[in-house]
């Protein structure tokens, strides 16, 4: 059964800061991989994607992500943070093997970010 | 991209009572669409997989007869909440799977206070 850990309820950095959102999967195949962002009471919204074509995947509003195979990761990272960048992120799982079926997103529980002055 | 909207964003209404939820896909045809409850400071919770012209799907320990789900057309899902009590109160997300890699859409959410 495929799962997803985010490593991190609560991530605290400085405005300038890097950014760095840990997501590692477990799966017997390689999946197809998203990151999401959900500002306060809004829904929920796609960064990027990994579908199995380049392995650093470049999101909007600078975020990329890079999928490592033999690390089972896929960490979200940003060079500078931006206090606009204050929100709660969310690393999900598809398989590939299921397209076109009712086959659900895993999610992991989502990583807070806070952005210091 | 792909657009989903809400309605209503904001729901209060009084114990006892009904509160329908509309889902909609703007600008693509969804076959297939996910009904998420949010509690505050937690992640999402699928409630419930809703296919259009069929049964919705409901997870684990989810009431089929307390949220009801119809799925009439394309692009239109709704979630009704029956007899709506204050445990009921949470943020509701719906959203729409579209393309061929199962990435979903979703729309803004609909906060439900029950009094």
């Amino acid at each position: 059964a495929q799962s997803v850990t985010q490593l991190g309820s609560h991530v605290s950095v400085s405005e300038g800061a890097l950014v760095l959102l840990r997501c590692n999967y477990s799966s017997s195949v390689p999946p197809y991989l998203f990151w999401y962002v959900q500002y306060p009471n809004q829904g929920l919204q796609l960064l990027l994607k990994y579908t199995s074509a380049a392995t650093l995947v470049k999101g909007i509003n600078g975020f990329e992500a890079e999928f490592k195979k033999s690390e089972t990761s896929f960490h979200l990272t940003k060079p500078s943070a931006h206090m606009s960048d204050a929100a709660e992120y969310f690393c999900a799982v598809s398989d590939p093997r299921r397209r076109g079926s009712n086959y659900q997103l895993i999610w992991g529980a989502g990583t807070k970010l806070i952005i210091k002055p | 991209g792909a657009v989903v909207s809400q309605h209503p964003s904001r729901v209060i209404c009084k114990s006892g009572t009904s509160v329908k939820i509309e889902c909609r896909s703007l600008d693509f045809q969804a076959t297939t669409m996910f009904w998420y409850r949010q509690f505050p400071k937690q992640s999402l919770m699928l409630m419930a997989t809703s296919n259009e012209g069929s049964k919705a799907t409901y997870e684990q320990g989810v009431e089929k007869d307390k949220f009801l789900i119809n799925h009439a057309s394309l692009t239109l899902s709704t979630l009704t909440v029956t007899s709506a009590h204050p445990e009921d109160s949470s943020f509701y997300i719906c959203s729409a799977r579209q393309g061929e890699h199962n990435e979903q859409f979703f729309g803004p959410g609909t906060r439900l206070t029950v009094l």
